[in-house]
């Protein structure tokens, strides 16, 4: 069964620091793979999506992701983090032909001022 | 990014009434519609895939007689929460599918029953 794990249910950086957020996935073939951002009684933003080619994606606000087959990853970062980024990020696979979504547990970002 | 809105954004509701929460694609047609529940600090579970012109495809363990779902146009999807019940408070989030296979979401809409 298709499945996704977002290990850090919270993470603290300090403005101006880089971001990693991590995102582990269960699938057997190549999935689509996308990252989702929710501000506080929100709705879900598109930042960036993974269908196939380039391995390494950008997106918008700055945010980038690398998809690594060997292990199941599809990382999200940011190099210099702003206090607007606070929010909870969420990633998701979709794995067949039904377009539905799969969504991580969430990871919730703090930004130190 | 396509713009997808929900109405209302905030209701609050008696026991046993119905509730009818719309979703919108605004600068584009979908033929395929999500509806989501979020429960506070958690993740969205899909409920529903509502697809035009047919019936609704249901996930395990969604009741479709109480969440009704209506999907009249290739803009419009309507949930129905019926006879609701203190346990249905929740968030509502939709998505609408574009051509390009990508999900944009509505801001949500918050449910409370009273």
């Amino acid at each position: 069964a298709q499945s996704v794990t977002q290990p850090d249910i919270h993470i603290t950086v300090s403005e101006g620091a880089s971001l990693e957020l991590r995102c582990n996935y269960s699938y057997g073939a190549t999935p689509y793979l996308f990252w989702y951002v929710q501000s506080p009684g929100q709705g879900l933003q598109l930042l960036l999506k993974y269908f196939s080619g380039d391995t390494l994606v950008q997106g918008i606000k700055g945010f980038e992701a690398e998809f690594k087959r060997s292990q199941s990853s599809f990382n999200l970062r940011k190099p210099s983090v702003h206090w607007s980024d606070a929010a909870e990020y969420f990633c998701a696979v979709e794995g067949d032909s039904s377009y539905k979504l799969i969504f991580g547990s969430g990871t919730r970002l703090l930004v130190r001022p | 990014g396509a713009v997808v809105s929900q109405h209302p954004s905030w209701v609050i509701c008696k026991s046993g009434t119905s509730v009818k929460i719309e979703c919108r694609s605004l600068d584009f047609q979908a033929t395929t519609m999500f509806w989501y529940r979020q429960f506070p600090k958690q993740s969205l579970m899909l409920m529903a895939t509502s697809n035009e012109g047919s019936k609704a495809t249901y996930e395990q363990g969604v009741e479709k007689d109480k969440f009704l779902i209506n999907h009249a146009s290739l803009t419009l999807s309507t949930l129905t929460v019926t006879s609701a019940h203190p346990e249905d408070s929740s968030f509502y989030i939709c998505s609408s599918l574009t051509s390009t296979d990508t999900q944009y979401f509505g801001p949500g809409t918050r449910l409370t029953v009273l």
